[in-house]
């Protein structure tokens, strides 16, 4: 079955770490762009973060320099290392796949929530 | 960054009537490689988003054909034929062309 299964999400306080990842299955991970979007509670979606194929990643200004995308062909998944948390940065957090073409997100996980509270 | 501003933000519409919704962009979403990465998502209550559309106008693997994408540069539509129930939930376009990719704020089509 072609899915994303996304875990590692919590509870943290400011200041604090967490490591999401994203396992990918029912297809050739390695050759696919992946992305993190963010869903803050009863708020629009907000891209996070991009890895290509090749490795090359991008960022949203907001998480430069706190957050790291990464990937492991090896064991197909994606992971987003989240550092110097914001209790704005509380939100459900996606993974998603862009088509070969790009430019869209064909299939989406069901999300991990995380929550930055003191 | 780019901005898309969707209008409505809500949609009462009935049950067998049609839909509309629009996005526009400050800035033309044509890529440099001649493509325009306009995409529609649909996300109901409780669950993850849902792609549409993508490229303006091509219905994704699955989706039913009420629903059809229109438009060019920066003024982009998502139609929807005849509203069905499980349509109910928020819709959002999304620019893939230049990061950071950005989304519209959503429209929230309701049953009247």
């Amino acid at each position: 079955e072609v899915q994303l299964v996304e875990s590692g999400g919590g509870l943290v306080q400011p200041g604090g770490s967490l490591r999401l990842s994203c396992a990918a299955s029912g297809f050739t991970f390695r050759s696919y762009a992946m992305s993190w979007v963010r869903q803050a509670p009863g708020k629009g979606l907000e891209w996070v973060s991009a890895i290509g194929s090749g490795a090359s990643t991008y960022y949203t200004d907001s998480v430069k320099g706190r957050f790291t995308i990464s990937r492991d062909n090896s064991k197909n998944t994606l992971y987003l290392q989240m550092n110097g948390l914001r209790v704005g940065d509380t939100a459900i957090y996606y993974c998603a796949k862009e088509p070969g073409t790009g430019g869209a997100f064909d299939l989406w996980g069901q999300g991990t929530m995380v929550t930055v509270s003191s | 960054d780019i901005v898309l501003t969707q209008t409505p933000l809500s949609s009462p519409v009935t049950l067998g009537q049609p839909a509309s919704i629009s996005c526009r962009s400050r800035q033309s979403l044509v890529h440099s490689d001649g493509n325009t990465y306009l995409s529609w998502l649909q996300q109901r209550p409780g669950q993850p988003p849902r792609l549409l559309i993508y490229k303006i106008s091509n219905r994704f693997s699955g989706v039913p054909d009420r629903f059809s994408g229109s438009g060019a540069g920066t003024d982009f539509t998502l139609k929807i034929s005849r509203v069905e129930a499980e349509d109910v939930g928020v819709y959002y376009c999304m620019q893939a062309t230049q990061f950071p990719y950005t989304f519209g704020q959503g429209t929230k089509l309701e049953i009247k």
